[in-house]
């Protein structure tokens, strides 16, 4: 079955540490994003992909990080340096082109940091 | 400063309502509108809106968007247990790559 792929769905860290966040796709979506959602908001574009080795900020980008060196993946690091990274963590992706609205979206990872 | 505003925050309905979800919007360079229903985890595709005027259908929902007005309704009829969800609003830009999400509406529909 094609569709989106993120691991882990709960993750537990400790102030200060660095962790990645996976998101792998099988849709042959050239498009990624990183999204984060927080209670009683909407979700905020931390960064997107258009093309494998190429990604831009989004609104939220300060104190995260991310590669894009194959076509089906794009981790997200979350840094040391992010003020309030507890927070619920979505990928996705799409098409690029004429039908790149629709945006299809994994299933999440939940991060905790204390 | 783009944003996206979604009415009402939440909902409670009976089974065999209808409800009217809005959408209102201050995007630069937009695209299309979009809908999507977030059930646990990951949002779904509703529907997409790019001109004024033009009904959206799926079964028992429904949208339009109002390009002058900057603003967008949903339409849920004879509501179901199953329609409980936060419906989320999104503008795509131009480009077809950002998109800003609005804080969503949380419909929960009793029995």
């Amino acid at each position: 079955d094609g569709g989106i792929t993120q691991s882990p769905k709960y993750l537990f860290r400790k102030e200060g540490q660095n962790v990645t966040l996976s998101c792998e796709q099988n849709l042959n979506h050239d498009a990624m994003y990183w999204y984060r959602q927080d209670p009683g908001q909407g979700l905020r574009l931390i960064y997107y992909s258009q093309i494998v080795n190429d990604f831009q900020k989004g609104d939220i980008a300060e104190g995260y990080s991310v590669s894009r060196e194959k076509k089906e993946s794009f981790p997200l690091t979350v840094t040391s340096a992010q003020k309030n990274p507890t927070a619920f963590y979505l990928c996705a992706s799409s098409n690029t082109g004429p039908s790149s609205y629709e945006q299809y979206f994994g299933p999440g990872t939940r991060l905790t940091v204390t | 400063e783009d944003k996206v505003v979604q009415s009402p925050l939440s909902l409670v309905v009976h089974e065999g309502d209808t409800v009217t979800l809005n959408c209102s919007y201050e995007v630069t360079n937009f695209r299309s509108l979009l809908w999507y229903k977030q059930e646990k985890k990951a949002p779904t595709f509703l529907f997409m809106l790019t001109s004024s005027g033009i009904e959206k259908k799926s079964g028992r929902l429904s949208s339009i968007l109002d390009k002058k007005e900057l603003f967008s309704i949903l339409n849920i009829t004879a509501t179901q247990t199953g329609d409980s969800a936060v419906y989320l609003c999104a503008v795509l830009h131009t480009g077809g790559f950002k998109t800003i999400f609005g804080a969503g509406t949380r419909l929960f529909v009793k029995a």
